[in-house]
């Protein structure tokens, strides 16, 4: 199975300012996904991330707020923007495994809290 | 488009008691399905999945599901619950490949001893 690695592991930010988030994986993977846990929450996509081409957003989510980089097939980058305390959640990265073997695999996530 | 439906918010087991977790879910196609356990502060971890064959599938820690077609239905199962079950468990489903997860809002299991 794939170990992702994501940092920092938590923070503590001030509204308006931008924090980025890092995800390395010990393998190469085609698709990379980012997901928000809000307090108390499930967890709700947010976009997925190809090497080579632009992200893809779900509904409700934005590039300007949320951009991603992906420039190449172990790394991804998540950056949310101009915080306010709504965005203080988990974010999680996931990566998808071919069929067969471990399926979605997750990091251990960033908790990040906005004041 | 997928969803999922956790229709229990809470359950409360006795610690040696079965469990059922249920879940349901909508989606056009054969669906991939996923059971993860998140415990207090940790992170998700995959207790089992359905890609295809075998209806009924194993997982860790004792788990076991059943995927019934007919019913939409993906339920989790351990005969005999640990206080360390004790934790959040979230069903989930996909179309694979660029298609990411749908989870549903989740079931608290609550181990009483």
């Amino acid at each position: 199975s794939a170990v992702i690695s994501q940092k920092p592991s938590r923070d503590i930010c001030q509204r308006g300012t931008s924090l980025t988030i890092q995800c390395q994986v010990d393998s190469q993977v085609t698709m990379m996904f980012w997901y928000r846990q809000q307090p108390g929450q499930s967890l709700t996509l947010i976009a997925t991330a190809n090497q080579g081409s632009e992200a893809t957003y779900e509904s409700g989510f934005v590039i300007d707020k949320f951009p991603i980089s992906r420039p190449n097939l172990t790394f991804s980058t998540l950056t949310v923007s101009n915080m306010s305390p709504e965005d203080s959640s988990i974010y999680l990265c996931s990566v998808d495994l071919p069929p067969g073997t471990d399926g979605y695999t997750f990091g251990s996530g960033t908790r990040l809290t906005v004041v | 488009a997928q969803s999922v439906t956790q229709p229990d918010i809470h359950i409360t087991v006795s610690e040696g008691a079965s469990l059922e977790l249920r879940c349901n879910y909508s989606y056009g196609a054969t669906p991939y399905l996923f059971w993860y356990v998140q415990s207090p502060g940790q992170g998700l971890q995959l207790l089992l999945k359905y890609f295809s064959g075998d209806t009924l599938v194993q997982g860790i820690k004792g788990f076991e599901a059943e995927f019934k077609r007919s019913q939409s239905s993906f339920n989790l199962r351990k005969p005999s619950v640990h206080w360390s079950d004790a934790a959040e468990y979230f069903c989930a489903v996909s179309g694979g490949g660029a298609d990411g997860l749908t989870f549903g809002k989740g079931t608290h299991l609550i181990i009483q001893p």
